[in-house]
């Protein structure tokens, strides 16, 4: 069975430090990887996702993903964090068996501190 | 990118009433629709998963009576919370995938629907 575990339910960086949100998955085939933002009250908005193209995947917002199958990883990244990125962070994985169903990770709360 | 959207976005009912909760997939066929419910701080449970036409696969310890799914088009699908009690309380989100390369296994979610029941 699939399953995702994100490492730290709570994240905190100072404003203009590194942001890494850890996720790994466990897959018997390859898997497709989401990584998702939800602000208070909203849905779920699209960061990025891998679909076995580059390992190295460029989202919305300045951020990043690196695909490792050795590791079975697909971490997070962005250089340098805004207030704004403040929120929760989903990462989920899809097999390709045609459910399209997602495996969801626990969450990850971004606190960005000025 | 494919849109959905959720209807009401919040919705305050008394206990023992009936909810009615749509999810339309605005510029794209939704072969696939899925509800989710989170409560505060929490991940995202999935309830079931619908296909077009088809019934809904409910997720296991979901009540099907409780919680009725409907697939009826391409581009409609509803969540309806029966005799809904203050348990039932929750926000819940509804999510969209299509058939196709394009899509390539994602899913569009909608916005959330916040329901409050008295």
């Amino acid at each position: 069975a699939q399953s995702v575990t994100q490492l730290g339910s709570h994240v905190s960086v100072s404003e203009g430090a590194l942001v890494l949100l850890r996720c790994n998955y466990s897959s018997s085939v390859p898997p497709y990887l989401f990584w998702y933002v939800q602000y208070p009250n909203q849905g779920l908005q699209l960061l990025l996702k891998y679909t076995s193209a580059a390992t190295l995947v460029k989202g919305i917002n300045g951020f990043e993903a690196e695909f490792k199958k050795s590791e079975t990883s697909f971490h997070l990244t962005k250089p340098s964090a805004h207030m704004s990125d403040a929120a929760e962070y989903f990462c989920a994985v899809s097999d390709n068996s045609g459910t399209y169903k997602y495996i969801f990770g626990t969450g990850t709360r971004l606190k960005v501190l000025a | 990118g494919a849109v959905v959207s959720q209807h009401p976005s919040w919705v305050i009912c008394k206990s023992g009433t009936s909810v009615k909760i749509e999810c339309r997939s605005l510029d794209f066929q939704a072969t696939t629709m899925f509800w989710y419910r989170q409560f505060p701080k929490q991940s995202l449970m999935l309830m079931a998963t619908s296909n077009e036409g088809s019934k809904a696969t409910y997720e296991q310890g979901v009540e099907k009576d409780k919680f009725l799914i409907n697939h009826a088009s391409l581009t409609l699908s509803t969540l309806t919370v029966t005799s809904a009690h203050p348990e039932d309380s929750s926000f819940y989100i509804c999510s969209a995938s299509s058939t196709g390369t394009s899509f390539m296994n994602e899913q569009f979610f909608g916005p959330g629907t916040r329901l409050t029941v008295l």
